[in-house]
Formats: structure tokens, C-alpha cells, sequence
């Protein structure tokens, strides 16, 4: 069984610019996470998605991120305009339901200069 | 007071020790647990889940304590493959996961 797929896999750019991140779900998880890692501390949500639609956002700066997972499968995170402290990695997960094990991507290093 | 916490180390033990770890979490309503392992830049994989009853998988044992909202998890005779750190997650009834920051192993020769 395929696992979760992210791209890309490392990102640099300078502040003020945007990015995008994509993540494919194993097939047929009907709950997407996506998460924050900064070196040094567990993942922090940013949002969760079941099917298409937005279950927690709560955490999710949405001045500068927005996510969106059109079809209920995959989902791309977007930061505009990004700042020195988005510089981390950005873990995308899945599980069939909410409260099943989460399966995770290889995960996007962002760095940010 | 956090709502997942654990000890964030290093433990540093001999290979063939036995080691164990802690984690507290603060809502008694939480519904499931589970401890993750993550290795230096790679991504968080799932180590087992922690049942009501207790779960071993052979050298690696999870218990839960409800009445004192704990999990452990106990990891018997050391391999230095086993260093990396160790992630204690918990669902909570609105379906939150939270990771607490990761507990790390270091398994020496």
C-alpha cells in the first residue's frame, strides 16, 4: 500500500515570498492533517480536514496560510507572504477516521531567509 | 499546565537496559493514545497504540493510566537502533490529536 506522498520534499525562499506544498492521502483515509515541526518540539496542527471539509483550523495563522482539499483526497498548504519563523517542517498525515492512527508523510522542509 | 507533556530528556542508557517513559495529559476525557517514533529529519511512525488494557509488542510494552491520566511506555532490552525520540499523542473528544514535544533516547555501545 502506497503511504502518504508529499512535494516537495526541501523548499527555500526568501521572506515575503509565497509557497505551496502538496500532499496525497493513503487511499481511502478519509481524515488529512497537515502540521507544523520546528526543530526541537512535537508537531502542531494546523488544520484537519475530513473529506472536504475543515474540522479544526484553530491554529492555522490564516492571515498568511490557507489550505484546501477540493475533492475530499488531496490537499495542497499555501503561505503568503512567508516569514523567518515559517522556516520548519510542514508534516502532512493521514488516518481513516479521527480517531485512528495517523500515518505521515515525508514531510516539507521549509527554510526561509 | 501543557496538555500532553513529557519528559524531553535525553535518556541516555546502556544497550540491554531496560527504559521507560512518561506522559501526562490534562484532559481525563481524552479517548485514545498512542506512542510514535521519530528518527533525526524523518517523519513521525507510528509505534503502537495504548489500549485500556495494556499492549505489548515484543520488547516494547504501553500501559495507560486513566485515574492518574498517564501513559508509559517501557522499551526492554535496549538496541542502539532504538535511538530517536518518542512522541506520546493523545485524541481528545473533539478529535484533536496533540503531540507532546518527544521524549529522547539515546542507546549507547
Amino acid at each position: 500500500e502506497a503511504g502518504v506522498a508529499q512535494s516537495p520534499r526541501y523548499k527555500i525562499i526568501e521572506k515575503r515570498q509565497s509557497v505551496a506544498f502538496w500532499c496525497n492521502p493513503i487511499s481511502g483515509h478519509a481524515t488529512l492533517y497537515w502540521y507544523q515541526q520546528i526543530l526541537g518540539q512535537g508537531p502542531k496542527l494546523l488544520i484537519q480536514f475530513q473529506n472536504n471539509g475543515v474540522v479544526d483550523d484553530s491554529q492555522l495563522p490564516k492571515d498568511r496560510f490557507s489550505a484546501e482539499r477540493l475533492k475530499g483526497v488531496d490537499s495542497t498548504l499555501k503561505i503568503q507572504p512567508a516569514k523567518l519563523e515559517d522556516s520548519a517542517v510542514y508534516l502532512c498525515a493521514s488516518s481513516w477516521r479521527g480517531r485512528n492512527e495517523q500515518y505521515f508523510g515525508p514531510g516539507t522542509r521549509l527554510t526561509v531567509t | 499546565r501543557k496538555e500532553v507533556e513529557q519528559d524531553p530528556g535525553p535518556f541516555n542508557v546502556p544497550e540491554g537496559a531496560t527504559v521507560a517513559f512518561n506522559c501526562t495529559y490534562s484532559n481525563s476525557a481524552s479517548q485514545s493514545f498512542f506512542w510514535y517514533r521519530q528518527d533525526c529529519r524523518k517523519e513521525p511512525k507510528l509505534l503502537m497504540s495504548v489500549y485500556s488494557s495494556g499492549n505489548e509488542d515484543g520488547r516494547f510494552t504501553a500501559q495507560l493510566n486513566r485515574a492518574s491520566q498517564y501513559i508509559s511506555l517501557l522499551i526492554r532490552d535496549s538496541k542502539l537502533s532504538d535511538s530517536a525520540t518518542y512522541l506520546c499523542v493523545v485524541n481528545t473528544p473533539d478529535y484533536k490529536y496533540i503531540f507532546g514535544t518527544g521524549t529522547r533516547l539515546k542507546v549507547l555501545a
